[in-house]
């Protein structure tokens, strides 16, 4: 099994900061024949269900802020907030599907 | 525009059968290059995985839930199900339905709002 893990498990920006979670998995997700990163964030609310925010690690889904991006590739992973706002407060979480599908155990981010 | 709902008792004995179900609309569940999953969050805890059918029947299930988890199709009522055998407190938690295209993003894109169950006598 594929385990990710995410750091740091909690984070408190100010508004407007930028806010950095990583995302470690235990083995290569980069796909070599088309060349993809198989990870995935979401976003999570309380009551909600969770929210797409990227997938292929770094493609925006429709309808996201700009202000969210994804990078790295093979074991390391990065979801940035730009400038955080009020609304992003939430549990992120990454999730690999290179092989069937496992998540990390989810970052809290907080206004400072 | 495709929705999930989630469906099913919200209390659940130990030692019985958890049955859900998703009902599919705006879409239908057997075609096009999807594949429709289960995943559950205990209060308080993380997301967890527990399995998805292709539109071709084929499932994939979480190795540490595989021995009592079946993901089926009913192509019929345009839904898709789910039961959990032997259940303990440990299943207790928001169950969510989502579907994953997988010609586009390959992750699970759309969800259903959740349902809460609870395994207690």
């Amino acid at each position: 099994d594929i385990v990710m893990t995410q750091s740091p498990d909690s984070l408190a920006v100010s508004p407007g900061e930028r806010a950095t979670i990583n995302c470690k998995s235990s083995q290569s997700l980069l796909y070599d024949s088309n060349n993809k990163n198989y990870l995935a964030w979401y976003q999570k609310k309380p009551g909600q269900p969770p929210k797409l925010l990227m997938y292929w690690a770094s493609t925006r889904q429709s309808g996201v802020p700009d202000r969210f991006s994804g990078g790295g590739s093979a074991t390391d992973f990065t979801l940035t907030i730009s400038s955080l706002q009020a609304e992003d407060v939430a549990v992120y979480y990454c999730q690999q599907y290179y092989s069937s599908v496992t998540f990390g155990q989810g970052t809290t981010v907080e206004i400072k | 525009q495709v929705r999930l709902q989630e469906s099913g008792p919200g209390l659940v004995k130990p030692s019985q059968t958890l049955s859900l179900t998703c009902t599919v609309s705006g879409g239908s569940v057997s075609t096009g290059t999807y594949y429709w999953g289960w995943v559950r969050q205990p209060a308080g805890k993380g997301l967890e995985y527990i399995g998805r059918i292709y539109t071709s029947g084929i499932n994939n299930y979480n190795p540490s839930l595989k021995s009592r988890v079946t993901v089926s199709l009913d192509t019929s009522k345009n839904h898709f199900s789910l039961k959990v055998d032997s259940v303990t407190a440990a299943d207790t938690a928001v169950y969510y339905c989502a579907r994953v295209d997988y010609s586009d993003s390959n992750a699970f894109d759309i969800w259903g709002q959740g349902t809460m169950v609870t395994i207690s006598s």
